[in-house]
């Protein structure tokens, strides 16, 4: 059974360009999470995704991102017109129920905004 | 809001010494509490975890035991090795959020 699978490993943008992040979650899991984790700080949750619908986005900025999780394919996380504050590794995870602390996590994607 | 402190890295110790790495949680229910680790171009791993106060969470030579009175969660291990090496995550679920919240990690590095 395939762990969670995130591509790209290793993201590298210009200011002003968009980062699409995908995740592919377990096989039987419905639900995603998306985490960011800034230099030297712990994982700050983003947003929370069962299959078609946003669950929780309070992590989420308000502007520039967005994330989704289609009845088909993975779940992809948005983000336009990158800044360098943007530079961080995002983290994806799931679960197979609602209600789960205990999550399976992904290698991350290292964004890079130059 | 809820939230995890645990203490900085990074920790170095030698091979077979004693470890303990600190952890406080704050919380206004009652939250699930684990310790994750990430290997060096990992991602996280469940380590272990406690549900409820007293519950003593285990797996490897981990152990970490829930203490409500201090609301407390510290990593212990009593012979380290250098395959040990990695960073630890404090974790808490549940309370008044519904969501993963994460201490800042602590890096443990073994030497041998």
């Amino acid at each position: 059974n395939a762990g969670v699978m995130q591509n790209p490993r290793h993201l590298v943008r210009r200011r002003g360009q968009e980062a699409r992040l995908r995740c592919s979650p377990m096989k039987g899991h419905s639900h995603v999470y998306w985490y960011r984790q800034l230099p030297e700080e712990g994982l700050k949750f983003m947003v929370y995704l069962q299959k078609e619908n946003i669950i929780d986005e309070s992590g989420m900025p308000k502007e520039r991102f967005s994330a989704e999780f289609p009845k088909e394919g993975p779940s992809i996380l948005r983000i336009q017109q990158v800044v360098r504050g943007d530079s961080a590794a995002y983290f994806c995870a799931s679960s197979p129920r609602q209600g789960e602390g205990e999550q399976y996590f992904g290698p991350g994607t290292r964004l890079t905004v130059t | 809001g809820d939230s995890v402190t645990q203490m900085e890295g990074p920790v170095t110790l030698s091979e077979e010494a004693f470890l303990t790495i600190n952890c406080t949680y704050t919380a206004t229910g009652y939250p699930s509490l684990f310790w994750y680790v990430q290997y060096p171009g990992e991602g996280l791993q469940l380590l272990l975890k406690a549900t409820k106060a007293d519950d003593k969470g285990s797996n490897k030579g981990f152990e970490a035991t829930y203490r409500k009175e201090t609301t407390s969660f510290h990593l212990e291990k009593g012979s380290v090795q250098v395959s040990d090496s990695a960073v630890y995550f404090c974790v808490s679920y549940g309370g008044a959020t519904n969501k993963l919240i994460f201490g800042t990690g602590t890096l443990l590095a073994v030497q041998p």
